[in-house]
């Protein structure tokens, strides 16, 4: 299996672009998450599916942020506009259905907004 | 809520021992651990989902504490391949909360 596939590796984009970020997750895991760390903040959790529909989106810093997951295989979270204090490393995880299950975490997005 | 972790960092000597805590306000029903290599994604070392349950990986074995509501995480006989930030995360549904991190610097 090659793991949980996140890309770009690295993005760098002007304040007000939109930037979309990509992840497949791991086949047959019904969870994924999108969590974002900073130095500052450590790893928050932004939002979360359970067999694609969105369950708890209250990490979500703003409405410039927004996630989907059109398909057990593909999920995108999209800042517009972008703003620099949205720079970080911006990470995707998938988990099986048994609680007795660990996150297995992409390799991560990192974002710079100049 | 986020876990609170402590220490924040640790400096060891190849085979010395560690001890890493985390402990939360909130009713813990799992403990998840991870460690993260600096420049790389957080990798899952275990996940304890008893009271009291304790669980072993190599020479990194963790305890769960329910009713304290805590978890520690046990380095033996460190290595150098062990540095990295110590994460434990806790959730209640579905919802992983990790705790500010534990950097651990083993050196020679």
């Amino acid at each position: 299996d090659a793991g949980v596939i996140q890309s770009p590796r690295h993005e760098v984009t002007e304040m007000g672009q939109e930037v979309t970020l990509r992840c497949k997750p791991i086949s047959g895991h019904d969870y994924l998450f999108w969590y974002r760390q900073t130095m500052m903040r450590g790893l928050e959790l932004l939002i979360y599916f359970n067999n694609n529909v969105p369950i708890d989106d209250s990490g979500m810093p703003e409405d410039r942020f927004s996630a989907k997951m059109p398909n057990a295989s593909f999920s995108t979270l999209k800042i517009q506009p972008s703003e620099p204090r949205d720079s970080a490393v911006y990470f995707c995880a998938s988990r099986g259905t048994a609680g007795s299950y660990g996150y297995t975490f992409g390799s991560g997005t990192r974002l710079t907004v100049v | 809520q986020q876990p609170v972790q402590s220490p924040q960092a640790v400096i060891l000597r190849e085979g010395e021992d560690a001890v890493i805590n985390c402990s939360s306000s909130k009713a813990l029903y799992s403990v998840h651990w991870y460690r993260q290599k600096h420049g790389e994604a957080p990798v899952f070392l275990m996940i304890l989902l008893k009271g009291g349950e304790q669980k072993g990986h190599e020479k990194i074995s963790a305890s769960f504490n329910e009713k304290k509501q805590q978890s520690s995480l046990y380095l033996t006989a460190s290595q150098l391949s062990y540095s990295g930030t110590y994460f434990c995360g806790t959730n209640n549904n579905n919802d992983m909360r990790f705790g500010a991190g534990t950097r651990l610097t083993v050196k020679p």
